[in-house]
């Protein structure tokens, strides 16, 4: 499968610690970016670079989040000292950065802050 | 109040029913226009793109725009129950940037 991965699917948590996801974009996407979706609502944006170069950042992504793209092919998301409004599916999408620009989701990382 | 919006739904209709849904727009800047499909507890899944006014077309399902209006629409013609999911739009300013996505409608197709 060369589509988006990401890991671990699911997170659970306690208060206050802290966690980190990793996306794995499809080879040679050199545009990746990072989503939040609660239930009931569509993805909102949070992030995206371009390479290794993080370009775009959401208000959403408060200073506990924090996003890197060390080599330019995987990205990790961490956030810091979890509250339970973190609760929500963290969505990875890569694109190749042709004109069109198709976004490709992975499958997600479910987080529950207990 | 929100640039996107979608009615949630759910939205049940029988097998082989025209299924249709639509998103409005408050943001004349948006120039591209998509819809994805996302099943339960799975990322969503493109299915159609598009950046200008009208119909485009593809297999069973046919996306319409309407900039003039800030309308956008989908159809998903004789619908099966494996139609059965949430439909996002989704909506950029420009080709390389953020998605803006509606809440997102669920949909019931029930043999």
């Amino acid at each position: 499968d060369t589509g988006v991965s990401q890991n671990p699917r699911h997170k659970i948590t306690k208060r206050g610690q802290n966690v980190t996801f990793r996306c794995d974009p499809i080879s040679e996407h050199n545009r990746l970016y990072w989503y939040r979706q609660t239930l009931g609502q569509g993805p909102e944006f949070l992030t995206y670079f371009q390479n290794e170069a993080q370009l775009e950042k959401s208000r959403l992504l408060s200073d506990r989040f924090s996003a890197e793209r060390p080599k330019g092919s995987f990205s990790t998301l961490e956030i810091q000292r979890t509250e339970q409004g973190d609760s929500a599916m963290y969505l990875c999408a890569s694109s190749l950065g042709d004109p069109q620009n198709i976004q490709y989701f992975g499958a997600g990382t479910r987080l529950s802050v207990l | 109040q929100k640039e996107v919006e979608q009615d949630p739904g759910p939205l049940s209709v029988p097998e082989g029913a025209i299924v249709s849904l639509n998103c409005t727009y408050s943001n004349s800047a948006f120039q591209y226009f998509m819809w994805y499909r996302q099943y339960s507890r799975k990322g969503p899944e493109l299915l159609m793109y598009t950046y200008s006014s009208g119909n485009k077309e593809d297999g069973r399902f046919t996306a319409q725009v309407d900039k003039s209006s800030k309308y956008i629409s989908l159809f998903i013609r004789d619908s099966q129950p494996s139609d059965s999911a949430t439909y996002l739009c989704a909506l950029q300013t420009d080709s390389w940037g953020k998605l803006q996505f509606g809440a997102g409608t669920q949909v019931v197709v029930t043999p």
